[in-house]
Parts: structure tokens; C-alpha cells; sequence
């Protein structure tokens, strides 16, 4: 299992430029997650979502969009990036397991840089 | 907000019991407490969580005050690839029926095992 990936690793856009980041896993989890973390910082949640078709906001939403049209598969946009966007960007999974207790799986993450 | 306070950072000797202490004095009665590691800027790895009871496993053991207003992780054997940021997070439980569970990120200590 490659377990959760991301796409690019890295990435530098120009303000007012608009890119899609790529996370994809293989482990048939029903819960995505996007967190971003800055320099010192913990991560903070950006958008999640419950399942294939459905997307919901987190902590920190403003500027950013999500789709989950697949279930592997969970997109985050942004429009026209802003310099405070440079961050590092990282996508999570996790089962879904009604009134219990279960951990989120991490990809390695992707440098976005917004100059 | 964060839920938890740690200390910005630790050292330890290799071989020796790492002993990481948090403070989540807000907790409430249904929100668990997890542990993840960050090595470097790789994505977050999962190291164990409880509710109440104390919890040991593989990588590490978790124990947890009665009142459950503080916790301790211990790395029973440090090695130098335990180098690591150590995130304790309280997970949220969902608003609504069709939200999801949520890690609320502080900005965790650095723990530096010395050879």
C-alpha cells in the first residue's frame, strides 16, 4: 500500500496565480482531511470531508476549495494564491468508526511557496 | 485554540526513558487524547491515544492523571531516530451528526535524544 500520497512535493506560484494540490489513498478510508502548517506551528484544518461528495470547512477555510468526487481522491484548490498562503499543506485519512476511536493516516506533505 | 500546553523543548539521553508531559486541563469527558510525532517535515506519524486508562503499545506508553487534566508520554528506550517534534492533541467531537472528530494542534515539544 502506498498509503496516503501528494501532488506536487513541491510548488512556487506568483501571487494572483491559482493551483490544485492532489491527495490520493489507497486504504478505502471515508475521512479526508487538508491541514496547512506553518513555520513553528502545529497544523491547522483547513477542509474536510465525511465522504465521496461531500466537503466541509475547518478551522482556517478562507481562500481555499475542495471536491471529493472519488473517494480516494481529495482535491484542494486555491483561486488566487496570496503570499500568506506559502505554508506547507498536508493531507490526512482516517476511518470512520461510529462513537470510537481511530487515528489519521499523513502524507508527506507539499511545499507551496507564494511569492 | 489550542487544547494543550508542552514544553517548547526536551532533551534526553539515548537509551535512557523519555518522559513527555502535556497539560489539558479543558478536556472534557468524551474528548481523547492523542499523540503524533513530526520527524523533520515529514507528515505526522500516530503514536497511541487514550480517554482514562493508561495505554501502552509498540512505540510508547501513555499515562493519564485520574482527573485527566494532564498526561505523560513515555518513550521507554530513546533512540536517536526518536528525534522528533511530539504533538499531544485533544480530539474534538463533532457538532453535528454529520461532522467528524477533530485534532486541535498545539505546537508541541522538540525532543532532542543526545548520543
Amino acid at each position: 500500500n502506498a498509503g496516503v500520497t501528494q501532488t506536487p512535493k513541491f510548488r512556487v506560484l506568483k501571487t494572483g496565480q491559482s493551483m490544485t494540490l492532489l491527495c490520493a489513498q489507497d486504504m478505502n478510508h471515508e475521512y479526508m482531511y487538508w491541514y496547512r502548517q506553518d513555520p513553528g506551528m502545529g497544523l491547522r484544518l483547513i477542509h474536510y470531508s465525511v465522504g465521496e461528495g461531500t466537503t466541509a470547512k475547518g478551522e482556517v477555510p478562507d481562500g481555499y476549495n475542495v471536491s471529493r468526487l472519488k473517494k480516494q481522491n481529495f482535491l484542494l484548490g486555491l483561486e488566487s494564491a496570496a503570499p500568506s498562503q506559502t505554508s506547507v499543506y498536508f493531507c490526512a485519512s482516517s476511518y470512520k468508526v461510529a462513537g470510537g476511536s481511530y487515528e489519521q493516516y499523513f502524507g508527506p506533505g507539499t511545499r507551496l511557496t507564494v511569492t | 485554540d489550542a487544547k494543550t500546553t508542552q514544553p517548547t523543548s526536551m532533551d534526553c539521553a539515548e537509551g535512557r526513558a523519555a518522559n513527555l508531559p502535556c497539560n489539558h486541563s479543558t478536556i472534557s469527558g468524551n474528548e481523547y487524547v492523542y499523540w503524533y510525532r513530526q520527524i523533520h517535515s515529514q507528515g505526522p506519524q500516530y503514536i497511541i491515544h487514550g480517554l482514562k486508562n493508561n495505554e501502552t503499545n509498540e512505540m510508547a506508553s501513555l499515562i493519564i492523571t485520574e482527573d485527566r487534566k494532564s498526561s505523560t508520554l513515555i518513550l521507554p528506550h530513546a533512540t536517536l531516530r526518536d528525534t522528533a517534534v511530539y504533538y499531544c492533541i485533544v480530539r474534538v467531537a463533532p457538532i453535528t451528526t454529520s461532522g467528524t472528530y477533530k485534532y486541535i494542534f498545539g505546537t508541541g515539544t522538540r525532543l532532542k535524544v543526545l548520543a
